[in-house]
């Protein structure tokens, strides 16, 4: 049972313009989400993250949105550069899991120049 | 610099042979993960330490073993390698803490077992 599901298996934007990563999660107890950035042959890389308590999170070009209600979260990169191309991974954790994080599928995403 | 380090970075193994996955980082975290990595399924947690002479199972963890002996290292140990186990292998660690945290990965070992 898929607990955190990214729907979208791959995006293509074009330079300069709003890339916007989908996350849907089902576990209610959930109260901490993750976005990871990963390039071929490397690890993951933290990107941004959320708490429940908030509905937005923002850092330079990058924004996370958290939708409680609908049990959805998004990302969004403005605006979108070549660099950015690569699998973005949504994850999340509940409060006793010390790290324990659960991973989406991943949506690779495509920055055309 | 602290950092974590995976080796091999690419390992050839046969069915049935037993392999070991070593991970060793530097930042002196307790909480240590190994995850999978595959086509559909994202990352998936294998085994986890807390510290010291701790393991916990994770969601994926039936032919695999690891041991924490130190605070440094978490080998995963594959017992009986099966074509399934196929995968590329992540990984983490993270610091302890009262709050949420975020990992820190290494850069992966890719497996095929033929």
């Amino acid at each position: 049972d898929q607990q955190v599901k990214q729907n979208s298996p791959s995006l293509s934007v074009q330079e300069g313009r709003i890339s916007i990563l989908n996350c849907d999660y089902t576990n209610s107890m959930f109260d901490y989400f993750l976005w990871y950035k990963k390039y071929p042959a490397e690890g993951p890389t933290f990107l941004i993250s959320i708490s429940s308590i908030k509905d937005k999170n923002e850092d330079g070009r990058f924004t996370v949105f958290l939708n409680k209600s609908a049990k959805h979260l998004s990302l969004h990169i403005v605006p979108s550069q070549p660099g950015d191309s690569a699998v973005y991974f949504c994850a999340a954790s509940f409060g006793t899991s010390y790290g324990k994080l659960t991973f989406g599928q991943g949506t690779i995403l495509t920055v055309h120049p | 610099d602290a950092e974590i380090t995976q080796s091999p970075r690419h390992k050839i193994t046969e069915t049935g042979r037993q392999v070991t996955l070593a991970c060793h980082q530097t930042w002196n975290h307790n909480n240590m993960f190994w995850y999978r990595q595959d086509l559909g399924h994202g990352l998936r947690l294998i085994h986890y330490s807390y510290g010291v002479q701790d393991t916990n199972k994770g969601e994926v963890s039936d032919g695999y073993s690891v041991s924490r002996s130190n605070t440094e290292d978490l080998p995963l140990t594959l017992e009986s390698a099966a074509s399934s186990q196929t995968s590329v292998y992540f990984c983490a660690s993270s610091s302890s803490g009262t709050g949420p945290e975020k990992l820190f990965f290494g850069s992966g070992t890719q497996l095929s077992v033929l």
